[in-house]
């Protein structure tokens, strides 16, 4: 079966540091793997998706993630935070072998520090 | 354009009273998703449809709940007798197909008292 490990439930970071917020997951061939962010008071909305095309994917606002079939890890990373970047993060994992069942990861707020 | 809207937004039920959540897709999505969200933890999957066919409901707690899509588009999903270990949001989401991106409601908060 397949599922997904955020390592982090809390990040903290200073405005303009590096965001790195990590995701693991476990499936028996290369899934379709998503990001997507929950600010508060708001729904979930999609940040990027990795659908097996290049593996360095660009999202919206300035982030991006690498997917790593040898580390199993899908990694979002943002080179400079904002404030706006205050939020709930979370990782995604779906098909082709579970169907199209979307497994989410417990998630990681980021905080950002003036 | 309308993006995926739920109702009611919030619903308190008491113990063993059965609730019915609504979702309205976007016009034209295919596939459509329900999650359960507890507080802090992220969506765990419930079923999922494509137009009126249910193609996955292993995500289901228990035989009280049940969901259904009768005419490909609004989607209702049913919690009969509910118990306090329901509360949660219920979020929905479509899409255009299975792979692509999904887009999510705004939730239905149910509180059981």
């Amino acid at each position: 079966a397949q599922s997904v490990t955020q390592l982090g439930s809390h990040v903290s970071v200073s405005e303009g540091a590096l965001v790195l917020l990590r995701c693991n997951y476990s499936s028996s061939v290369p899934p379709y793997l998503f990001w997507y962010v929950q600010y508060p008071n708001q729904g979930l909305q999609l940040l990027l998706k990795y659908t097996s095309a290049a593996t360095l994917v660009k999202g919206i606002n300035g982030f991006e993630a690498e997917f790593k079939k040898s580390e199993t890890s899908f990694h979002l990373t943002k080179p400079s935070a904002h404030m706006s970047d205050a939020a709930e993060y979370f990782c995604a994992v779906s098909g082709p072998t579970g169907g199209f069942k979307t497994i989410f990861g417990a998630g990681t707020r980021l905080f950002v520090k003036a | 354009g309308a993006g995926v809207s739920q109702s009611p937004r919030y619903k308190v039920a008491k113990r063993g009273q059965d609730v019915a959540l609504r979702c309205d897709p976007i016009s034209g999505h295919v596939s459509l998703f329900w999650y359960q969200q507890a507080l802090g933890q992220g969506p765990e999957f419930l079923t999922y449809f494509q137009n009126e066919a249910q193609l996955d409901k292993s995500g289901l707690p228990s035989d009280r709940f049940f969901a259904e899509r009768p005419e490909g588009s609004v989607s209702t999903l049913k919690i009969q007798r509910t118990q306090q270990e329901d509360s949660a949001v219920y979020l929905c989401a479509s899409s255009p197909d299975l792979r692509g991106e999904q887009y999510f409601g705004p939730g239905t908060r149910l509180t059981v008292t």
